[in-house]
Order: C-alpha cells, then structure tokens, then sequence
C-alpha cells in the first residue's frame, strides 16, 4: 500500500518568512495530492491540492510543488503570519483501484509562526 | 461549513457504556469514512465505506462498530472502550469516483473515556 512521510514534524519561523513542509509517497499509481490545515480544536480543511499532470499551483501565498519521478510535493507558505499557525497534514491518494478514494496522510507539521 | 455534521461534539462515557457516534454529510458524496485523532498522534483511518458497503476496516477493535445505513448517514457504535480510546474521532465524506476529490471533514467527537 501507500506510504506517505512527511517533514519536519515541528517548524518554527518568524512572521513574514517562508515555510516549507515536505512529503514523499512510495505508489507511483497516486495521482492527488492534497494539504490539509488544522488548527487547534478544529476540522482539517483543504488547504490546496495537485493532481499528477501538473507540477505547481499557487493560491495567494500558499504553493504547492510536485515532482513525479522523485515521488515528493511540498507545501510553501510566504509571508507566514501568526494566523498559519496550526498542524498541516500532506496527503494522497489515486483515482482507481480498490483503494480508489481513500487518502493517505503524512503525521503533520506543527507549524508555529512567532510575530 | 456545514457539509458534514457530526454528533454530539463531545462524549464522556464509563467503559462499561454504550454509546453512538453519528455523522451525516449534505454534499452527495457516495463515500464516508472514520478516523481516530489522538494527542501528538497522525490521523488513523479506521472505516471506509463506499455506497454504503464498508471497503476497508483497519484491524479495528470490535468494540468499535460502523454502520452506514445509506450514503448520508454514517455510525459508530461504541461498546466497553478502554481508556486509550480517548481521542478526537472524525467523520469525513467525499466522491469517490475516478475524477479525485478531496475529503471533507466534520468537526469531530471529542470521546473521553473515564
């Protein structure tokens, strides 16, 4: 099956740095990969997400990148403010197959931005 | 949002009880799923339905039991729990179809076992 790790489990930066949040998977047949954001006491939302046939996507100051042959995406958020604050979680999933639909999620990034 | 509701929001139960855990989703997603979200711990896929048939059960207790009566409703009835089952439970819905979309979560049961 599908194993997705994801790094750091912990990141600090200062408001208005960048972050990044790495993952990689290990079934070539996963084609979707979406990032989830957490905050305390609250649903994971859908942050952004990228399908296999493209390489990057940008929404405002949240990006996400996928490489295919290396089998890693990586979420970058710019000009990080104390509200990004929360746990973000990668994951994916393939669109056939008798796991068709389910999700495989990395164990998140605790993301602390300090003003 | 209130695409997928879950109830009650919080839950504190003897281990000796029987409880049940509801979520119901408005989005007209075919596919409805349980995960276990514990402290400092990752999401734990416990229960995949999809059309109401259950494709997946993750070596899951069985004091833990689903059930999915069609595909907006979604159970999970509890019996003799221990106290490590304590956790945040989340209910999450979507279309399970070749086209990849994304789940959708509920806010979740915050179970306490006493």
């Amino acid at each position: 099956g599908e194993n997705v790790e994801q790094h750091p489990s912990t990141l600090s930066v200062q408001e208005g740095d960048s972050a990044v949040i790495k993952c990689t998977y290990s079934d070539s047949a996963s084609n979707y990969f979406p990032w989830y954001k957490q905050e305390l006491g609250k649903r994971p939302q859908l942050i952004i997400d990228i399908r296999s046939n493209v390489g990057e996507k940008k929404d405002q100051r949240i990006a996400v990148t996928l490489n295919k042959t290396a089998k890693h995406f990586s979420l970058h958020i710019t000009e990080t403010q104390p509200e990004d604050s929360a746990v973000y979680f990668c994951a994916a999933s393939r669109d056939r197959g008798s796991t068709l639909g389910r999700l495989y999620f990395g164990r998140g990034t605790q993301l602390t931005v300090w003003p | 949002e209130t695409g997928v509701t879950q109830t009650p929001r919080h839950l504190v139960m003897g281990m000796t009880n029987k409880k049940s855990l509801k979520c119901e989703q408005h989005l007209g997603h075919n596919a409805m799923y349980w995960y276990k979200q514990s402290a400092k711990k990752p999401l734990e896929l416990m229960f995949v339905y999809n059309f109401k048939e259950q494709t997946e059960n993750n070596s899951v207790p069985s004091r833990f039991s689903p059930e999915c009566p069609n595909s907006s409703h979604l159970f999970l009835h509890l019996h003799t729990l221990q106290p490590e089952d304590s956790a945040l439970y989340l209910c999450a819905s979507s279309q399970a179809d070749r086209s990849n979309q994304p789940q959708h979560f509920g806010d979740g049961t915050r179970l306490s076992i006493l």
